[in-house]
């Protein structure tokens, strides 16, 4: 069960846009249309950004969008506002288990 | 409103048990599958167990099996973490969650409740 690969930092200008990628294997990112992302302010719990590779839960903004090819998802986040800086975790789902992406640091300059 | 809240963190010996719980509320629980989640200090997110709807199915990370075990009680709305063998690296705040396991993503997430494994 080993954690799927995101770049440990991205960041961007406000108002530019930033892509995060999450990297697993056929059994899990490449092998289901299950892939989640999920963003994290410092001391508060995780919250769902999108779900099923791409699609947005209510109240999410439009700026977050998913997608994937092959065995890589990835995050954008256009637009980028101050409220954006956090951290971000993709998830996959993955047969018996599901897995978390290592994180990545978003730094709005 | 939906919500959940955990408790039953604390501080305990390594090789000590320790019974988490989480209360759910504004939402149907007994039709929604759960999950566990927990993050380790300054680390990321590690999934930790999931449990179906009616119990039916339930699935363990492998850093967990045979040491945890989760349960619900669906009368009660409540979600359950019973944590035994406890070690160091079981230190983490412990996230409920509610969980498509796959679809519709872990939608709904509780505070969170720490957890101190040390002698």
């Amino acid at each position: 069960q080993s954690a799927l690969t995101q770049p440990p930092s991205a960041s961007g200008s406000p108002g530019q846009s930033v892509t995060i990628s999450c990297t697993g294997t056929s059994s899990d990112v490449g092998g289901y249309n299950y892939v989640s992302w999920y963003q994290q302010h410092p001391g508060k719990a995780p919250k769902l950004m999108i779900y099923e590779v791409s699609k947005r839960p209510s109240g999410v903004p439009d700026r977050f969008s998913g997608s994937r090819s092959g065995n890589t998802a990835s995050l954008t986040v256009s637009g980028l506002q101050a409220e954006d800086e956090a951290d971000y975790y993709c998830s996959s789902y993955a047969g018996s288990t599901n897995l978390f992406g290592t994180g990545t640091k978003v730094t709005v300059l | 409103e939906v919500q959940l809240v955990e408790s039953g963190g604390g501080l305990v010996q390594p090789g000590g048990s320790l019974r988490l719980s989480c209360a759910a509320s504004g939402f149907t629980f007994s039709y929604f599958s759960m999950t566990w989640v927990r993050q380790a200090p300054g680390k990321g997110l590690e999934w930790v167990a999931y449990i179906s709807s009616t119990t039916g199915t339930i699935y363990y990370a492998d850093s967990v099996k045979g040491r945890f075990t989760i349960s619900r009680d669906n009368a009660k709305n409540s979600l359950y973490l019973q944590m035994n063998s406890l070690r160091a690296e079981d230190t983490a705040i412990y996230y409920c969650a509610r969980d498509g396991f796959g679809a519709y993503g872990m939608d709904v997430w509780g505070q969170g409740t720490t957890v101190t494994v040390s002698s």
